[in-house]
């Protein structure tokens, strides 16, 4: 069972451009999380979603951010118009369906962003 | 609120043990976690510990819950170079459908020869 990959694994862009991150979940899994971790920082929460629904964006910045989780296919963060600000290593993790309470995640590798 | 706090930084020898703390917020937190994270890496889960229990052991790590202050511990035994890295506590917080992990800022290990 391969773990949580996301891809690339670093990922450059020029300021003004379309940023789009891949994170396929571990087999099984019905929830993905993303965060973002700036340098120096912990991590952020930016957005809960289940297959097809977005359960909770309450860590979405309100312009330019947008995720997905389509019912065939990775989940995809998608960072339009990118600025210097955005560069940053942005984690995805999946759990299976939520039992007991416990919402044990497990995290992919991270994307490296990088805006210049 | 969501908060989690952590202290920062922790430097211990080689062979002492390290105990990293975290206060969490959400008394309905039924799980909390710590994750470990070496340079350039992901998360990796090391623990977690049932709200009604009090410790939890797990052979080098000790996780003691203080439920009534909301206070989170790690100690780390026999500390080797090899756990230098940053260690984050998380709490939960509960949907109906779900739930997310809150995490603290990290507090980064480091461990001298």
């Amino acid at each position: 069972n391969a773990g949580v990959m996301q891809n690339p694994r670093h990922l450059v862009r020029r300021r003004g451009q379309e940023a789009r991150l891949r994170c396929s979940p571990m087999k099984g899994h019905s929830h993905v999380y993303w965060y973002r971790q700036l340098p120096e920082e912990g991590l952020k929460f930016m957005v809960y979603l289940q297959k097809e629904n977005i359960i909770d964006e309450s860590g979405m910045p309100k312009e330019r951010f947008s995720a997905e989780f389509p019912k065939e296919g990775p989940s995809i963060l998608r960072i339009q118009q990118v600025v210097r600000g955005d560069s940053a290593a942005y984690f995805c993790a999946s759990s299976p369906e939520v039992r007991g309470r416990n919402t044990e995640a497990f995290f992919g590798q991270g994307t490296r962003l990088t805006v210049v | 609120g969501e908060d989690v706090e952590q202290s920062l930084f922790l430097s211990v020898r080689e062979g002492d043990s390290s105990v990293i703390n975290c206060t969490y917020t959400d008394s309905s937190s039924t799980y909390l976690y710590w994750y470990k994270q070496e340079p350039g890496a992901g998360l990796q889960l090391l623990t977690y510990i049932f709200s009604n229990m009090d410790m939890k052991q797990d052979q080098r790590l000790t996780v003691l819950l203080n439920k009534k202050d909301k206070h989170l511990s790690l100690r780390i035994a026999d500390t080797q170079t090899g756990d230098s890295a940053i260690y984050f506590c998380a709490e939960t917080k509960i949907y109906n459908q779900g739930g997310k992990l809150i995490f603290g800022q990290g507090t980064e290990l480091s461990v001298k020869p």
